[in-house]
């Protein structure tokens, strides 16, 4: 599986925009990038996804490298329930592939 | 709306007694995955069924079996809990082939061996 690199641990204050770097420098042409992140006592939760171009939907938007080697997830505005361990996972593009999750980002939200 | 949803949300069993928790999903979705997550972890594959077929990951050890008697109930048994198997387990559905199709997860049974 192709893998990603991310910080261990970010921190941002409440209302503030903040940019979630991931790194995927053995990407392959038919690899999307995905994210999803992972509330308190929850399970993980789907927040976005891309190929090349950028995304943006209600929860966060996606920014992509031009080489596809690097991705950032942007929050907006962050909230205090923002604050959750966020994944960068790369699926192939069939989707035939179950999720391998890598060890991800904590954000903290400091209100 | 709950969709998928993992019962009991804690389970507590001992030293070496089955244990079977059990995941329902109400999207008619045809893969089925279980993860284990460990304090601090990542969650980690165990394995998942597409449609009927089984898929085991490698390491998954032969404790832990899975059973899928429709498309919308999916268990895991642990047949000889050990004490590292403490851990969330969690389950997720998928509609594939599509990779726009996320998965849906549970919230997951928390599994405690005394």
């Amino acid at each position: 599986d192709a893998k990603t690199t991310q910080p261990n641990s970010m921190e941002s204050n409440e209302e503030e925009p903040v940019h979630l770097p991931c790194n995927h420098s053995t990407i392959s042409g038919t690899d999307y990038i995905h994210w999803y992140r992972q509330l308190p006592s929850q399970g993980p939760e789907y927040v976005i996804h891309g190929l090349t171009s950028n995304v943006n939907n209600r929860m966060a938007s996606l920014a992509i490298a031009e080489d596809r080697k690097s991705s950032t997830l942007i929050l907006h505005r962050a909230t205090l329930r923002d604050a959750a361990v966020y994944y960068c996972i790369l699926r192939d593009v069939t989707g035939n592939t179950p999720l391998v999750f890598g060890k991800g980002t904590r954000l903290s939200v400091i209100a | 709306d709950a969709m998928v949803i993992q019962n009991p949300r804690y389970q507590v069993t001992q030293f070496g007694k089955p244990v079977t928790l059990s995941c329902s999903q109400t999207l008619n979705h045809n893969v089925m995955y279980w993860y284990q997550q460990k304090s601090s972890q990542a969650p980690k594959l165990l394995f998942h069924y597409y449609d009927k077929d089984f898929n085991n990951e490698a390491d998954t050890p032969d404790n832990f079996q899975s059973r899928r008697p429709n498309t919308s109930f999916c268990f895991l048994d642990i047949r000889s809990p050990g004490l590292g198997d403490a851990a969330m387990y969690l389950c997720a559905t998928s509609r594939v082939p599509r990779e726009s199709r996320p998965q849906h997860f549970g919230d997951g049974t928390r599994l405690s061996i005394l």
